[in-house]
C-alpha cells in the first residue's frame, strides 16, 4: 500500500544531543514537509521541498536541518540550537504544482521529548 | 505576509449544522484545502477548493471566495466523531515554490 511513514513514533532526547527524525513516502510525490505542532496549536512550516536536492525554509526552520537526496526520503534533523523542541513533528508529501489532486497526505508524527 | 485566521473553538449540539470560516492573506493562491485532526493523530484531508464556489461531499462541504479571500466548512448533521480540530491550509505560490500553510485550527465540540 503506497503511504508515507514516520520513525519513530515516540522519541526522548537528552538537552544538546541532536536526533533525526525519518520521513520515507512511496506516493511518488514531488513535495515534502516537516510540521511542528505544540499543544492546542497549528501546524508551523518548518522545511520544505519541492524536487531532489532543493529544499526551503519555512517560517521556523532555526535549529533544524533537512536533506533531499532522494526522491522519497525527507529526514529532519532537530539540533541542540532548538532551544525548546519538544514538540509533535508531522512529515507530509504532496503530488506537483498542476497535478489533479494536490492535497498533502500526512504521516502519523513523531513526538518528541527533551529530558 | 501570510496570515491565515479561523475561530479557537466552537460547540455545536450533535445533529445540527456548523460552519467553521477561514479568511487568508497570502503571497499568491493555489488552493485551500481543510483537514480533520482528532487529538494525538495525524490530519487527515476533507476538501479542496481552488475556484470560488461551493464543493460538497456527503456531509460535508466547503466554499472558496477569492476575491473575498475567504472560505468557510460547512458539516451537516453533526456526530459526536465530528468533534476534533479542523484545519484551514493554503498552497500559497512564490516564484517557483508551492508552501502549504495552516492556520491555528479550530477545536469543534459536539455536544449530546
Amino acid at each position: 500500500d503506497g503511504g508515507i511513514t514516520q520513525s519513530p513514533k515516540y522519541l526522548f532526547r537528552k538537552e544538546g544531543q541532536n536526533v533525526t527524525l525519518s520521513c520515507e513516502q512511496n506516493l511518488n510525490h514531488d513535495a515534502m514537509y516537516w510540521y511542528r505542532q505544540d499543544p492546542g496549536q497549528g501546524l508551523r512550516l518548518i522545511y520544505y521541498s519541492q524536487i531532489v536536492n532543493d529544499f526551503q525554509k519555512g517560517d521556523i526552520a532555526e535549529g533544524y536541518s533537512v536533506s533531499r537526496e532522494k526522491k522519497e526520503s525527507f529526514p529532519l534533523t532537530v539540533t541542540s540550537a532548538q532551544k525548546n523542541p519538544t514538540a509533535f513533528y508531522l512529515c507530509a508529501s504532496s503530488s506537483r504544482q498542476g497535478a489533479r489532486n494536490t492535497e498533502a497526505f500526512f504521516g502519523q508524527g513523531t513526538r518528541l521529548t527533551v529530558v | 505576509g501570510q496570515n491565515i485566521d479561523q475561530p479557537t473553538e466552537m460547540t455545536a449540539t450533535e445533529g445540527a449544522i456548523v460552519q467553521i470560516n477561514c479568511t487568508y492573506q497570502t503571497s499568491g493562491f493555489n488552493g485551500l484545502f481543510w483537514y480533520q485532526q482528532h487529538a494525538g493523530e495525524a490530519p487527515t484531508f476533507l476538501s479542496y477548493n481552488v475556484l470560488d464556489g461551493l464543493e460538497e461531499k456527503g456531509r460535508f462541504s466547503s466554499f472558496l471566495s477569492r476575491s473575498k479571500g475567504y472560505s468557510y466548512l460547512l458539516l451537516k448533521e453533526l456526530q459526536m466523531k465530528d468533534s476534533a480540530s479542523y484545519l484551514c491550509a493554503v498552497r500559497a505560490m512564490s516564484s517557483n515554490t508551492g508552501k502549504l500553510i495552516f492556520g491555528q485550527g479550530t477545536t469543534l465540540q459536539v455536544k449530546p
